[in-house]
């Protein structure tokens, strides 16, 4: 079974409106975080958002914020007033001790493709 | 400028060969990571290291080797019994408390 789903392959958006990428997550470690990285065409992830799950209050990094639904087990990435350059692919990612690991590691979902509409 | 580093950009290795990708970080981070990303794909985890001198493998190590004789550097070596090494790969390093992982820009491998 897939530990991070994001359903939506592709998405669009108008330039200076919001948009919510979807991520579902499975885990049965208490002690968890959730992440979220864009890769721009050039190929680097770059570090969007984190939420731990003990976190009371959603993350927020200033036009990313993360909305957490933990007993839905749902992180989903809202931005706010999308730029051109928002255009990317998107990666919802969980960090969970392994059974039989000794550390962290990141499970990553398939990601989704945002496209922003001038 | 702290960052992270990987050379070549762009790597091209004959069937058989070995090859070596490099992975330099100077945020002093203690862990370090590398990940393959097939078209399409999420990442996923080849080996990792926690520390100086130890590594572990991840879900995808076979035909693949690393060292850790550096805190900065993670270098990968792709072996010829990766059946299938043509791929996007992408090192990172982590802190510790959140775990968050920063990447470097990743190496193309393309096997003629």
């Amino acid at each position: 079974a897939q530990k991070i789903t994001q359903t939506q392959p592709g998405m669009f958006v108008q330039e200076k409106e919001a948009v919510t990428l979807d991520c579902t997550y499975d885990t049965s470690d208490p002690s968890y975080g959730l992440f979220w990285y864009k890769q721009p065409s050039s190929g680097e992830m770059i570090f969007l958002i984190y939420q731990g799950s003990y976190d009371q209050q959603n993350a927020t990094e200033g036009r990313y914020s993360l909305n957490f639904q933990k007993a839905r087990k749902s992180a989903n990435l809202v931005i706010s007033a999308s730029q051109l350059g928002d255009s990317a692919m998107y990666f919802c990612a969980m960090r969970e001790v392994p059974p039989g690991a000794g550390s962290y590691q990141l499970t990553f979902g398939k990601g989704t493709k945002l496209s922003v509409i001038p | 400028d702290g960052g992270i580093t990987q050379s070549p950009k762009y790597l091209f290795r004959k069937e058989g060969q070995n090859v070596t990708l490099s992975c330099e970080q100077n945020l002093n981070h203690d862990a370090m990571y590398w990940y393959r990303q097939d078209p399409g794909q999420g990442l996923r985890l080849i080996y990792y290291s926690q520390i100086v001198n130890d590594f572990q493998k991840g879900d995808i190590a076979e035909g693949y080797s690393v060292s850790r004789e550096k805190k900065e550097s993670f270098p990968l070596t792709v072996t010829s019994a990766q059946k299938n090494p043509t791929a996007f790969y992408l090192c990172a390093s982590g802190t510790s408390g959140t775990d968050t992982q920063y990447f470097g820009p990743g190496t193309r491998l393309t096997v003629l």
